[in-house]
């Protein structure tokens, strides 16, 4: 069965420090990536999505992520994180003809001011 | 807003009872996706519908089921509860037509069980 793995379950960072938050996925096959974020109280949102071409996805709020097929990863970065970053992330992989994500346990980010 | 529409947003009830929990998809949605989350697990699939159809079906206890009615509404039953069943319960949907994994989700309906 698909797993992904997040290895940072809680980060803690000041605001202007950069971000890199881990990914891992164990599929093999064709895998689409997606990294999702909750703000306190509120729903899971896309950042990006990852699906072929260019391995270096960027999404909203200045977010990006690569995806190293060999590591079988798909890290989060951003250059320079804000008070505002403050949330929950969720890395998810989808595969296998279903193509249901399965997410990671997920990796708190507070980013002090 | 992603268009997912979930209630109740919060449910407390005791230990032996049943709820349910309901899901409109976004419009033009015909796929349904149920989620739980909680500290201990993460968030685990549950069950999925498309077009008023089981699709899918992941770590869904016994005591739970679900359907998708006609109007493309989906309600998920949750009974004989447990404290362990204490969790978020999330309801999210996909693009017509699209089997990418890309989910729009709901804000969830936390339920307390005592």
């Amino acid at each position: 069965a698909q797993s992904v793995s997040q290895h940072n379950h809680h980060v803690i960072l000041s605001e202007a420090a950069s971000l890199e938050l881990g990914c891992n996925y164990s599929y093999g096959g064709t895998v689409n990536l997606f990294w999702y974020v909750q703000y306190p109280g509120q729903h899971l949102q896309l950042l990006l999505k990852y699906f072929s071409g260019d391995p270096l996805v960027k999404g909203i709020k200045g977010f990006e992520a690569e995806f190293i097929k060999s590591k079988f990863s798909f890290n989060l970065r951003k250059p320079s994180v804000q008070w505002s970053d403050t949330a929950e992330y969720f890395c998810a992989a989808a595969s296998g003809g279903s193509y249901i994500p399965t997410f990671g346990r997920g990796t708190s980010l507070i980013v002090h001011p | 807003d992603s268009g997912v529409t979930q209630t109740p947003k919060h449910l407390i009830t005791a230990t032996g009872q049943r709820v349910t929990l309901r899901c409109s998809p976004r419009s033009g949605d015909l796929s349904v996706y149920w989620y739980q989350q909680s500290l201990d697990q993460g968030l685990q699939f549950l069950i999925q519908y498309y077009n008023g159809e089981e699709r899918a079906k992941g770590n869904i206890l016994e005591r739970f089921s679900a359907q998708q009615f006609p109007d493309l509404h989906s309600e998920l039953n949750l009974s004989s509860l447990e404290l362990g069943d204490s969790a978020l319960y999330f309801c999210a949907s996909s693009l017509m037509g699209s089997n990418t994994g890309e989910l729009f989700f709901g804000e969830g309906s936390r339920l307390t069980v005592l």
